[in-house]
């Protein structure tokens, strides 16, 4: 069984400074990874994923996650926040096999503030 | 078009009451789901329908009845629920099962429990 590791479970940062928010995963197989953001009062949206191909994934909003394989990561990245970027940030993984239930962490809630 | 609509948006209900969440996309998904949120914990999935056929459940207690009547449209059935029910209820679709398939998801129900 795959599972997900937010470490960080709130992450403050200023208007227009960098941000990284950490992901770890286990799993014995290969998986596919995604990334998720949910506004106060609303559904997950997803922001990126990881299928295959090249590891730097781009995502909506100016976000990017790079893929490594060897410790098992996929930290999302932006090189400039905004007050807009306030939500709360879920990484997910699923077995690339079939149909494989979405396991997801615990969530990163990022607070930005002026 | 990649909208996943739910309704209503908030629900209270009494411990003997019926009531019924409705969730519709017209995206053209053969895949829907009902998933469980509870307060700063990520989604928990409760059922999968693929090709309007029941294909997963969580091992979800039987006072949740969910119901694909067409592919559009996906409903989930209270009855006799308890007050640790009261949650966020997200509907999402995806084009198939497969795990690479993305899931787009509604805004979801407030669902309180009295």
């Amino acid at each position: 069984a795959q599972s997900v590791t937010q470490l960080d479970s709130q992450v403050p940062v200023f208007e227009e400074a960098p941000v990284e928010l950490r992901c770890n995963y286990s799993s014995s197989v290969s998986v596919y990874l995604f990334w998720y953001v949910q506004y106060p009062n609303q559904g997950l949206q997803l922001l990126l994923k990881y299928l295959s191909g090249s590891t730097l994934v781009k995502g909506i909003n100016g976000f990017e996650a790079e893929f490594n394989k060897s410790q098992t990561s996929f930290h999302l990245r932006k090189p400039s926040v905004h007050i807009s970027d306030t939500a709360e940030y879920f990484c997910a993984v699923a077995m690339n096999t079939g149909f494989q239930k979405l396991v997801f962490g615990t969530g990163t809630r990022l607070l930005v503030s002026p | 078009d990649t909208e996943v609509t739910q309704t209503p948006k908030h629900l209270v209900m009494g411990m003997t009451n019926k009531k019924s969440l409705k969730c519709e996309q017209h995206m053209g998904h053969r895949a829907m789901y009902w998933y469980k949120q509870k307060a700063k914990k990520p989604p928990e999935l409760m059922f999968v329908y693929s090709y309007e056929k029941l294909s997963i459940n969580e091992s979800v207690p039987s006072r949740f009845s969910p119901e694909c009547p067409n592919s559009s449209l996906l409903n989930l059935h209270l009855h006799a629920l308890q007050p640790e029910d009261s949650a966020l209820y997200l509907c999402a679709s995806s084009q198939a099962v497969g795990s690479k398939n993305i899931q787009y998801f509604g805004a979801g129900t407030r669902l309180s429990v009295l």
